[in-house]
């Protein structure tokens, strides 16, 4: 059974950092592509960033670049998510998923039960 | 910035037909976009219900389907059931990022 567990949640102030991880199980973690998806409280979903197989290849929403770094240490089966220079606005639950596997097709297939993040002073 | 349309609600009744616009600001949504959708009910994580246009997951009921309508990617749900009730999202991909719709809360009603 597929499962992917995120943690590193809480509460921090704005300017601060936090990191994310999500534990993978049940499949072959180092055959996947990841993404990072989050939510803010009563909104839609974001798409934040991606993750290649090896990491070699990362993609990020604007209003993160340059400040969130995505990086896997595929050893460990687990996933990061690096945010740095925290602003009230990404305050939301953060959700990995797992891409499908499928070459040159985009997609996700599972997803965590996500980790909520509140940047409050 | 891009930014992906769809429609902010929708009411359908038991038994019915509906079909969910994802309209991109860039211009027509083609397959090259790699439409996704995904359900999400409230408290849940978005499940994953189509992909590739068109292409269902293992679990996807056989009531919902994609397809291209138009310059738009489109989900329709046949035969609506009451637990269809939820927001649905639609994911376009851009050559490396990738965008989500605002989503559509369908009601039903």
């Amino acid at each position: 059974e597929v499962q992917l567990l995120e943690s590193g949640g809480g509460l921090v102030q704005p300017g601060g950092s936090l990191r994310l991880s999500c534990a993978a199980s049940g499949f072959t973690f180092t055959t996947y592509a990841m993404s990072w998806v989050r939510q803010a409280p009563g909104k839609g979903l974001e798409w934040v960033s991606f993750i290649s197989v090896t990491g070699g290849t990362t993609f990020y929403a604007d209003s993160v670049k340059g400040r969130f770094t995505i990086s896997r240490d595929n050893s460990k089966n687990t996933l990061y998510l690096q945010m740095n220079s925290l602003r009230d606005e990404d305050t939301a639950i953060y959700y990995c998923a797992k891409d499908v596997g499928i070459i040159e097709v985009v997609a996700t297939d599972y997803w965590g039960q996500g980790t909520l993040v509140t940047v409050s002073s | 910035q891009t930014v992906v349309t769809q429609e902010p609600s929708l009411t359908v009744s038991p038994g019915g037909t509906v079909t969910l616009t994802c309209a991109s600001s860039t211009g027509a949504v083609t397959s090259g976009h790699s439409p996704n959708w995904f359900q999400q009910k409230p408290g849940q994580a978005p499940r994953a219900l189509i992909y590739s246009t068109s292409k269902k997951h293992p679990w996807t009921p056989a009531r919902f389907s994609g397809s291209l309508l138009g310059d738009k990617a489109a989900l329709t749900l046949s035969g609506v059931q009451p637990e269809d009730e939820a927001d649905y999202y639609c994911l376009l991909y851009y050559g490396g990022a990738r965008v989500f719709g605002g989503g559509t809360r369908l009601t039903v009603l």
